[in-house]
C-alpha cells in the first residue's frame, strides 16, 4: 500500500470556525510533512514530523496546529484562518529524515481549503 | 536563501523529446529530484540524482551537474498524458525538500 490518504477533499470555513485536516499512511514511514499550495506554485514547507516528533516548523502562524497522535496519522489543527490561507494543503511521507531520505516523498490528493 | 529556477512554461507535441531545466542555489545539498502534478492532482515521484550523471527511468530521464548546480528532465516520445507541472526539488539534507518554481509542460496532437 503506496498510498496516502486525506481528508476531507474538500472544506470551506469560515474565519471564526475552527476545524481539523486528517492524513494517513501506512507504509511504515517515520517522516510525515505539511505543506501549503496555492495555484500555480509549488508546494511550501509547513511543518515536518521525524519519529512522531515535530522537527521542522517553518515559521507558520498559530493558527495552524500541527498534531502526530501515532506513527501513521497526521493532523492539522485551523483555527481564526484568513482567506489568504485558502490553498490546497498537501501531506506527505517519506521512509525517514536522514540526509537521503526526503527526497521520495508520497503525496496525499490534499484538502481544497477556501476560508470566506 | 535558496532559489530554483525553472522556465514556466515548456510546448511541445506527441512523439517529441523536451528537455525542462532546473538551476538552483541552496545551502546544502544531497540531491535533486523531479516531482510531476496533474492538475487538481498530487505530485508523484519521478526521479532521483544524488551523483553527476544520467538517470534513465522507462521515457524518462533525469541529469545532475553538481558543479554546475544544473540538472534537467528529459521526457522523450512524448504522450498527451505527459501534460502536467514537473517540479525538481533539491534534497538540503535539512529534514526537508526545497521545491523549484514549476514548469508547465503542454503537449498538444
Amino acid at each position: 500500500d503506496t498510498e496516502v490518504t486525506q481528508t476531507p477533499k474538500h472544506l470551506v470555513m469560515g474565519m471564526t470556525n475552527k476545524k481539523s485536516l486528517k492524513c494517513e499512511q501506512h507504509m511504515g514511514h517515520r517522516a510525515m510533512y505539511w505543506y501549503k499550495q496555492k495555484a500555480k506554485k509549488p508546494p511550501e514547507l509547513m511543518f515536518v514530523y521525524s519519529y512522531e516528533k515535530l522537527s521542522i516548523n517553518e515559521s507558520v502562524p498559530s493558527r495552524f496546529s500541527p498534531e502526530c497522535p501515532n506513527s501513521s496519522l497526521l493532523n492539522l489543527h485551523l483555527h481564526a484562518l484568513q482567506p489568504e490561507d485558502s490553498a490546497l494543503y498537501l501531506c506527505a511521507s517519506s521512509l525517514g529524515t536522514g540526509t537521503q531520505s526526503p527526497y521520495e516523498q508520497y503525496f496525499g490528493p490534499g484538502t481544497r481549503l477556501t476560508v470566506t | 536563501g535558496q532559489s530554483l529556477e525553472q522556465p514556466s512554461e515548456v510546448t511541445a507535441v506527441e512523439g517529441a523529446i523536451v528537455q525542462i531545466n532546473c538551476t538552483y542555489q541552496t545551502s546544502g545539498f544531497y540531491g535533486l529530484s523531479w516531482y510531476q502534478q496533474h492538475d487538481g492532482g498530487a505530485p508523484t515521484f519521478l526521479s532521483y540524482n544524488a551523483l553527476d550523471g544520467l538517470e534513465e527511468t522507462g521515457r524518462f530521464s533525469s541529469f545532475l551537474s553538481r558543479s554546475d548546480s544544473y540538472g534537467y528532465l528529459l521526457l522523450q516520445e512524448l504522450q498527451m498524458k505527459d501534460s502536467a507541472s514537473y517540479f525538481c526539488a533539491v534534497n538540503t539534507g535539512f529534514q526537508k525538500l526545497v521545491f523549484g518554481t514549476g514548469t508547465r509542460l503542454l503537449v498538444s496532437p
